[in-house]
């Protein structure tokens, strides 16, 4: 079945390092690649998404890559911040189908 | 207020007994899913539902029932064949169409077996 997979499991990086987190897919259908974050007791919230018409996308610090052909899409934070700290899904879609989760990573920014 | 409620946040249940997890929401969404939150496995599909009257297994069904008789409220039942209920629940839903579009997040029901 469809599955996605993410890593690493945890991330440490310095304050204003830069951190990166990669996922890939397995469906072939899927078009749609949203990032999550989640901070300690709080709902998932959308950060960045990319659709599979587009390889690039920024939104200030935060852009996200997208690979068709070896689908891969990662997340990328520049100059991080203590707030940045939190748990970071991936997930993949096709249309009007399900929701696929990554399984998380544990971003800690070191002061 | 706009969004998406799940209810109760926490909720304990007797070994045995089926439990019934409350998920509304009011941005006028097709797309309805539950998931559940282990520590450091993500978030995995129990059932979704793309349209009012139709839902479909996730990865974990086995031991969940779920109804979507109104299209604000997909409600999951925890039954006693689930073998370890304890988690984190958590309720989305999201427009459809031709393209996927962001997923809302409800708070979360923390289910503790007792």
């Amino acid at each position: 079945g469809e599955n996605v997979e993410q890593h690493p499991s945890t991330l440490s990086v310095q304050e204003g390092d830069s951190a990166v987190i990669k996922c890939t897919y397995s469906d072939s259908a899927s078009n749609y690649f949203p990032w999550y974050k989640q901070e300690l007791g709080k709902r998932p919230q959308l950060i960045i998404d990319i659709r599979s018409n587009v390889g690039e996308k920024k939104d200030q610090r935060i852009a996200v890559t997208l690979n068709k052909t070896a689908k891969h899409f990662s997340l990328h934070i520049t100059e991080t911040q203590p707030e940045d700290s939190a748990v970071y899904f991936c997930a993949a879609s096709s249309s009007a189908s399900k929701i696929i989760f990554g399984s998380g990573t544990r971003l800690s920014i070191r002061p | 207020d706009g969004g998406i409620t799940q209810s109760p946040k926490y909720l304990f249940r007797k070994e045995g007994q089926n439990v019934t997890l409350s998920c509304e929401q009011n941005l006028n969404h097709d797309a309805m899913y539950w998931y559940r939150q282990d520590p450091g496995q993500g978030l995995r599909l129990i059932y979704y539902s793309q349209i009012v009257n139709d839902f479909q297994k996730g990865d974990i069904a086995e031991g969940y029932s779920v109804s979507r008789e109104k299209k604000e409220s997909f409600p999951l039942t925890v039954t006693s064949a689930q073998k370890n209920p304890t988690a984190f629940y958590l309720c989305a839903s999201s427009a459809t169409g031709h393209l996927n579009t962001e997923a809302f997040f409800g708070q979360g029901t923390r289910l503790t077996v007792v």
